[in-house]
C-alpha cells in the first residue's frame, strides 16, 4: 500500500465525452505525476504538478489538463475522448519534484 | 532522446531458481537514474530497486539486483530464490534530466512479463 488512491477503479465512456480522473496523494506529498498506459505497453508521462502548477508534461494534446487542489490532490480531465484514450491512468505522486514516486493501482478508461 | 528497451515479453522460470530480466538504456545524458518497477494485475507499480548513473556499487534490495553495465548501457535485473508472488509485468524506467536537473518524468520500457512455475 502507497497510500496513493484512485477513483474510479473503472469506468466507461463514449467517443466525443469528457472524463475525470481523482488522485489523492500520500499524506505531506506535495508533487503529483499523471501517467498513461496503453494495453501491453509501458507507462507514459501525461504532467507533473508541483504546489498547484504544471511544471512538466508529456507529449499529450491539450485536451488533456489537470489541476491540483491546496490540499494535494488532483484531477485528471480529457476532454472529447477518443478510442484511443482507452487505458489504465496511473497517478503517483512524490515529496518534491525530484522524489522518489509512489503509484496508485490505476483507473482504466475505456472508450466506446 | 532517452530510450529504455526491453526485449523479452515474456519470462518462464522454476520456483526457487534465478531469473534475470533485460533492459538496456540509451541517453546522452551523464547524469541518470535507472528504476525497476513490479506491476501485478492490480495495476499499481511497485518500486524495486534504483542504480544512480554514479554509483559505483551494483544496487540491491533483498531478493532483487541491479547488474549495472555502463559501458554497455545495460541496466539487468536479478531476481534470486523466485517465488511464484513474482509473477506479474516488470518495467526497467528511467529518470528525465533537464538541463542537468532531475525530474520526475520516468521513460518505461514495454516490459517482461515474468511467470514463475511451481
Amino acid at each position: 500500500e502507497t497510500g496513493v488512491t484512485q477513483s474510479p477503479t473503472h469506468l466507461i465512456k463514449t467517443r466525443g465525452q469528457q472524463v475525470t480522473l481523482r488522485c489523492s496523494s500520500q499524506s505531506g506529498h506535495n508533487t503529483v505525476s499523471w501517467y498513461q498506459q496503453a494495453l501491453g505497453q509501458g507507462p507514459q508521462f501525461i504532467f507533473q504538478y508541483y504546489r498547484e502548477e504544471e511544471n512538466g508534461r508529456g507529449n499529450f494534446p491539450p485536451r488533456f489538463s489537470g489541476l491540483q487542489f491546496p490540499n494535494y490532490s488532483s484531477e485528471l480531465n480529457v476532454n472529447a475522448l477518443e478510442l484511443d484514450d482507452s487505458a489504465l491512468y496511473l497517478c503517483a505522486s512524490s515529496l518534491s519534484a525530484t522524489g522518489e514516486l509512489f503509484f496508485g493501482e490505476g483507473s482504466r478508461l475505456t472508450v466506446l | 532522446a532517452q530510450k529504455i528497451t526491453q526485449t523479452q515479453p515474456g519470462m518462464f522460470v522454476q520456483e526457487k531458481e534465478a531469473v534475470t530480466l533485460d533492459c538496456t538504456y540509451d541517453t546522452s545524458d551523464q547524469s541518470y537514474g535507472l528504476f525497476w518497477y513490479k506491476q501485478p494485475s492490480s495495476g499499481e507499480m511497485i518500486f524495486l530497486i534504483y542504480q544512480g548513473s554514479y554509483d559505483e556499487q551494483n544496487a540491491t534490495e533483498g531478493r532483487y539486483s541491479l547488474n549495472f553495465q555502463k559501458a554497455r548501457k545495460s541496466a539487468n535485473l536479478v531476481i534470486s530464490a523466485s517465488q511464484l508472488g513474482d509473477s506479474a509485468m516488470y518495467f526497467c524506467a528511467m529518470r528525465e534530466y533537464v538541463r542537468g536537473g532531475a525530474t520526475n518524468k520516468l521513460i518505461f520500457g514495454t516490459g517482461t512479463l515474468l511467470a514463475v512455475q511451481p
